[in-house]
This record gives structure tokens, C-alpha cells and sequence, in this order.
């Protein structure tokens, strides 16, 4: 079965200061797919960034970085120097790639809140 | 940019009422599903459709249930007879391809009284 962990559910924050999103996930596929969506106040869900099991290389996009360490099963999320509009909860999600599946599986999201 | 858009962004219905929440996926794309949010909890996956079929559903995707794509551009999810519990926020997405990135609509808050 797939899951996927956000110990976190709720960070707090001023704004500037870096943050790290954790992801831990469980799978038996040997492909798979990782994603980050971003849920803001207003309840869109918002796709971040997609990432293939075979390609561990880090990503950055502007502030926002992501580390993916396939040897512990994480796919951690930092926003560096965070704003105000980044307040928003925060979803993990993992897909198989094929194998008749081609649901997301989502953890339960982490809030942050960034306070100016 | 191409976007999916769902309609309406918010339905208000009696409990055994039926209710369609409507859905205009990404053009190209090939892949539809329906998710669900009951508030403050995670996002739950309820059924996939390609090809004019469901490829896959889940256990919360009982008889109450059904989808449509009734023409080539709409994508629908019934619900025939409303519980309580139904009162959440109803996602649809969509891909190009099975494991390609799924993109979501704002999303429909059903509220059953």
C-alpha cells in the first residue's frame, strides 16, 4: 500500500525566515511519481513540482527547493526567505507510474502560516 | 494557460437530494478524476476515467456515485441520494497521460442539510 507522512500539521513563521516542509512516503513500486501542491486560503489546489523516483537530483525554483532522498523514502520542501503569500497548507502526494493506477495519494498537509 | 473549470463553486442541497457537479477539463488532456476534501482533512482520491470509462475507483466511490463525460468537453460527478457525510470539497483534475502531472479546478463545496 501507499502513504505518505506529514508530521508536521501546522508551522509558524516570520516572515524572511527559511522552511522546511517534511515528506516521508511508503511504496512498494520501484517507479513512482512525487509531487508538491499548494492549497492557499482561497482552496485552489496548485501544482508545485513533479518528480520522477529515478532522479534524485535537488531541484530549486526561485525560493522554493526541493530534496529528494530516495535511501529514506523523503521529498522535502524548503522555501527560502518565506513571504506572506506563502501561507497556505502544503500537500505531499505520490503516484505510481503505470501498473493501472493513476491515482494521487496525498498526505494530510502541513499549514504554514508566515506572519509579517 | 489552459485550466480546468468546475461548476458551480458551491452547491447547497437537501440530504437524499441528487446533486451534478460539472467539470471542463483541459482540452488535450486524456485522464479525468474526481478527489474529495472534507474540510481541514487530506485530499482523497475517488475515481479515474479514461477512454470513456472508469479505470479506477475507490472504496468511497460506492453505487451512490457515478461519472459522466456526456459530451467532448464536460466531465461530470453524480451523486444520487446525498448523505451528510457528502459535505466536502470536490475536486476534478486532469492529465495528459497516466502518470503526467494532474491538474486541479478551484473545486465545488457541497453543503448537505
Amino acid at each position: 500500500a501507499q502513504k505518505v507522512t506529514q508530521a508536521q500539521t501546522e508551522i509558524s513563521v516570520v516572515e524572511k525566515e527559511d522552511v522546511t516542509l517534511d515528506c516521508v512516503y511508503e511504496t512498494r513500486d520501484t517507479t513512482y511519481y512525487l509531487f508538491w501542491y499548494k492549497q492557499p486560503p482561497s482552496g485552489e489546489l496548485v501544482f508545485l513540482i513533479r518528480r520522477n523516483s529515478f532522479d534524485e537530483q535537488n531541484e530549486i525554483s526561485g525560493r522554493y527547493s526541493w530534496n529528494f532522498q530516495k535511501s529514506t523514502s523523503s521529498f522535502n520542501f524548503t522555501i527560502t526567505a518565506s513571504q506572506v503569500v506563502d501561507s497556505a497548507v502544503y500537500f505531499c502526494a505520490l503516484s505510481p507510474e503505470g501498473g493501472g493506477s493513476e491515482k494521487l495519494v496525498f498526505g494530510k498537509g502541513t499549514k504554514l502560516t508566515v506572519n509579517p | 494557460e489552459p485550466e480546468v473549470t468546475q461548476t458551480p463553486s458551491h452547491q447547497v442541497t437537501q440530504m437524499g437530494q441528487e446533486v451534478i457537479l460539472r467539470c471542463v477539463p483541459i482540452s488535450n488532456h486524456l485522464y479525468f478524476y474526481w478527489y474529495r476534501q472534507i474540510l481541514g482533512q487530506k485530499v482523497e482520491f475517488l475515481v479515474s476515467f479514461y477512454n470513456n470509462e472508469i479505470s479506477e475507483k475507490s472504496e468511497i466511490f460506492d453505487d451512490q456515485f457515478s461519472v459522466e463525460r456526456p459530451d467532448g468537453s464536460n466531465f461530470t460527478l453524480k451523486i444520487r441520494s446525498t448523505k451528510l457525510e457528502d459535505s466536502a470539497m470536490y475536486f476534478c483534475a486532469s492529465s495528459w497521460g497516466p502518470a503526467d502531472t494532474q491538474y486541479f479546478g478551484p473545486g465545488t463545496r457541497l453543503t448537505v442539510l
